[in-house]
């Protein structure tokens, strides 16, 4: 099916270890996200793309890096992980911003 | 104060009633959008808006710029209409920030 996938949907790290989550869109679209989600508070931007080889910092980019070396992939990683990194990750991709966005499933990451 | 505010943060009602779900925001915007995020916890784009209204099926969104106001309404409510619907706004600043709100958790009981 068309749209954004998220891999892994699950997992659970010690505080410390390393890891990368894959958002692959299938859309062709220029613009990549990814968000945070915790508990009583919105959606927050980490990082994003607007374009193949593009990535600029949101609003909580601390302790997070990412990369986009092909347009329909837009990868996050967590150098070391922290148990505030604690959250569910949101990918989401959009054509050109007019028509709105797309989201994937969502990346529920624990750090114990 | 957050930027964007919702109301009700949580709604029961009873199926076939008329459902009103309010985003409130603080800045200039250029744009609104609706978003509804199921229990299994994906997230669905409904509407974007800049003005006026937009209806897709049992759903209508309207925004006021003027009162920096939009409101999600919901007709014959059905217990899958139950989620949590998020409203977000990008400033008319150019940049790719959204502003989301907390969101509004609403269940339909049959």
């Amino acid at each position: 099916n068309a749209g954004v996938t998220q891999t892994p949907k699950f997992r659970v790290l010690k505080t410390g270890q390393s890891m990368t989550l894959l958002c692959a869109q299938d859309m062709n679209h220029e613009y990549m996200y990814w968000y945070r989600q915790d508990p009583g508070m919105g959606l927050r931007l980490i990082h994003y793309s607007v374009g193949e080889g593009t990535t600029a910092k949101g609003e909580v980019p601390d302790g997070y890096n990412v990369s986009r070396l092909k347009k329909q992939n837009f990868l996050l990683g967590l150098e070391s992980a922290a148990p505030s990194q604690t959250s569910v990750y949101f990918c989401a991709s959009s054509e050109d911003r007019v028509y709105g966005y797309t989201f994937g499933s969502g990346t529920r990451l624990t750090v114990v | 104060k957050n930027e964007v505010e919702q109301s009700p943060q949580n709604l029961t009602a009873q199926e076939g009633e008329f459902i009103t779900i309010n985003c409130s925001y603080s800045v200039g915007i250029s744009a609104l959008h609706w978003l509804q995020q199921h229990p299994g916890g994906g997230i669905v784009s409904l509407f974007m808006l800049s003005s006026g209204k937009k209806k897709h099926g049992r759903l209508i969104a309207t925004i006021n710029i003027q009162e920096k106001h939009s409101s999600l309404h919901i007709t014959a409510s059905h217990p899958r209409d139950s989620a949590v619907y998020i409203c977000a706004v990008r400033s008319n600043f150019g940049n790719e920030k959204l502003t989301f709100g907390t969101g509004t958790r609403l269940t339909i009981i049959p």
